[in-house]
Order: structure tokens, then sequence, then C-alpha cells
């Protein structure tokens, strides 16, 4: 089955741009996570949404990121504007339906903000 | 609050070594504690899940276990292959949305 997929793989801005991050969960999967991790530590999670519905929106920075999952399907992330502490890999995953579920992840955005 | 501390951060060992990396956990009833892999510039891949203490599961060379405080990760007889950064993650009775809340990962390297 084909896996999680993000774009683009790489992505490199200045301060105060703006940003987006584009995921494709597993087909099926009703719950789907965007999850942060910096340099050295463990993914952080920012948003969780159960198929078009925030079910978790709690660590996510509300005055610069933003996230919507239209149709229950794909799902963008956004930051504007950036800061230098938001350099990091943004990680999407997925899961059929959520609690005590297995999650699948995707190759993540490296994002670098100089 | 929920927290998770995985130790040693780094881990080299000889191919063939044998060693148990830790993940010891504060949460307010543990749902399921889950392992994961990640390789360099990829997305962690799910290895196992345990539930209740005195839970162990097995993979290749790979063996989980739990208790009520922590977990170990027991690797025999490392391979090459081995090498990646494992990471450790609960999920609380509290949450109902399958959150994770993650250690910080030990980073294990075999040299052949």
């Amino acid at each position: 089955e084909a896996g999680v997929a993000q774009s683009p793989r790489y992505k490199i801005i200045e301060k105060r741009q703006s940003v987006a991050f584009w995921c494709n969960p597993i087909s099926g999967h009703a719950t789907l996570y965007w999850y942060q991790q910096i340099l050295g530590q463990g993914p952080k999670l920012l948003i969780q949404f159960q198929n078009n519905g925030v079910v978790d929106d709690s660590q996510l920075p509300k005055d610069r990121f933003s996230a919507e999952r239209l149709k229950g399907v794909d799902s963008t992330l956004k930051i504007q504007p950036a800061k230098l502490e938001d350099s990091a890999v943004y990680l999407c995953a997925s899961s059929l339906l959520g609690a005590n579920e297995k999650l699948f992840f995707g190759s993540g955005t490296q994002l670098s903000v100089l | 609050e929920d927290q998770v501390t995985q130790s040693p951060e780094a881990l080299r060992l000889q191919e063939g070594e044998s060693s148990s990396l830790n993940c010891s956990y504060t949460v307010s009833g543990l749902r399921g504690l889950f392992w994961y892999r990640q390789d360099p510039g990829k997305g962690p891949e799910f290895l196992f899940t345990l539930y209740s203490a005195g839970e162990e599961k097995e993979k290749e060379r790979l063996k989980a276990t739990l208790t009520k405080k922590e977990s170990f990760l027991h690797i025999t007889a490392p391979k090459p292959e081995d090498s990646a950064t494992y990471l450790c993650a609960v999920q609380a009775f509290s949450s109902n949305t399958g959150k994770l809340i993650f250690g910080q990962g030990t980073t294990l390297q075999v040299k052949p």
C-alpha cells in the first residue's frame, strides 16, 4: 500500500517569510497528525485531525501556524511569518482511527529558516 | 505532566555486542507504549506496542519489555543495519485522541 506522502522534501526561507507543507495520508485513514521534530529531539504533536475536524491543537502556535484538512483527506500546514526557531522537520502521520493504533509517518519536510 | 526520558542519548556497539536501551515514563494512566525506529532523513517506523507491565514483544534481534515505570529495548547480536535512532512514545488514557508523547530518542551506531 502507498505510504504517507509529503512535499516539499526540503525548504529554505528567510525569517518573516511564509511557507506551506502538504500531506496526503494513507487511503482510508481517518486520523491525520502534524508533528514538529527539532534536531536532536523527539517529534512533538502540533495538530491532530479526525476526518476534517480538529481534535487537538493545544501545542500549535496559533499566532503563526495554521492547518487545514479539506474533505478529510489531504492536509496543509502553513507558517506565517516564520521565525528562526521554526527550523525543524515537519512530519505528517496518519492512522486508521486514532487511539491505540500505530501511526504511519511520512518522510517529512526539512525546513531551514535563515 | 506526561513525560518520556530515554537513555543513553547515543550508543556505539560492535557488531554482535548485545545491549539495552531505556525508556522511563511518567504518565497519568498508560494506554500504550510505542517503540519506533527512525533512519536519517526518514520518518519514524513502527516497531512495537506494549500495553501492560510484564508484556514482551520480539522482532528479529529486537525485544521490548515493559514495567510500570520503564521500558527496555534489548538488541541481541546487533548488525550494522540496526544503526538508527530509536524513539519511545507513550499514549495516556487521558487522551482519547491517540496523541503520542515522544522521548528524545537513542541514536545507535553498530560498527562492523
